[in-house]
């Protein structure tokens, strides 16, 4: 069935860097690009931007520039979230989610990442 | 950029009750070459990644039960929930696709009364 499969929670320090991995199936990878998504502890869905799963081409939301950047993978139809200089208030989930080809709203979603920031 | 807002932040109905969720666009979110509002709702439980229970507005996800409905046009949205069940107990949020950044609104708690 149609799946992103995230990678596992990541305990770091304040200054680290942490990579997480979304891997798709059941589809054609490279026709639906994949958002990401934060949600802080508490609060609501953030939407940090997509990229486009065909060019490789990035969009960022305002506040997600500079330390975040989207990758892919296509031969192992996975995108990946690189953040950088890891601040107390980067801890959050993040989820990985699939735009849809039919009507462009996000139908399918990863189980989402836990990214723990703290000394 | 567009802004989404909600309302109620919370809302608590009895079982078998109704519950009406509003969401607004700071800009019209109305595709004009297709006449879609570009516009979805979700669902999310705790514990558990959002789901897709609405999109352009009002078309249901397949799998969605028919007591959930969306409606509206341009830059005001409602989600109904015709006859509240136990499972439905959730944060709802709405989210603009029409133009990036897509921002979700922040979101409504349903409970039971």
């Amino acid at each position: 069935q149609v799946q992103l499969v995230q990678s596992g929670s990541e305990l770091k320090k304040p200054g680290a860097s942490v990579k997480i991995s979304c891997q798709a199936s059941g589809y054609s990878f490279t026709t639906s690009a994949i958002n990401w998504v934060r949600q802080a502890p508490g609060q609501g869905l953030e939407w940090m931007g997509w990229i486009n799963t065909d060019t490789g081409n990035p969009t960022y939301a305002q506040g997600f520039t500079g330390r975040f950047v989207f990758s892919l993978d296509t031969s192992v139809s996975t995108a990946y979230l690189q953040i950088s200089s890891l601040k107390a208030d980067d801890t959050a989930v993040y989820y990985c989610a699939r735009t849809s080809y039919v009507h462009n709203g996000v139908d399918i979603w990863g189980q989402g990442t836990m990214v723990t920031v703290s000394s | 950029d567009i802004v989404m807002t909600q309302s109620p932040d919370s809302l608590a109905v009895s079982l078998g009750e109704r519950a009406t969720i509003s969401c607004k666009s700071s800009q019209s979110v109305l595709f004009s070459s297709n006449n879609k509002n570009y516009l979805a709702w979700y669902q999310q439980k705790p514990g558990q990644p959002p789901k897709l229970l609405i999109y352009w507005a009002s078309t249901r996800e397949s799998g969605v039960p028919d007591r959930f409905s969306g409606s509206g046009s341009g830059t005001d949205f409602t989600l109904t929930i015709s006859s509240l069940q136990a499972e439905d107990v959730a944060v709802y949020y709405c989210q603009q696709y029409y133009t990036t950044p897509f921002p979700f609104g922040p979101g409504t708690r349903v409970s039971i009364k």
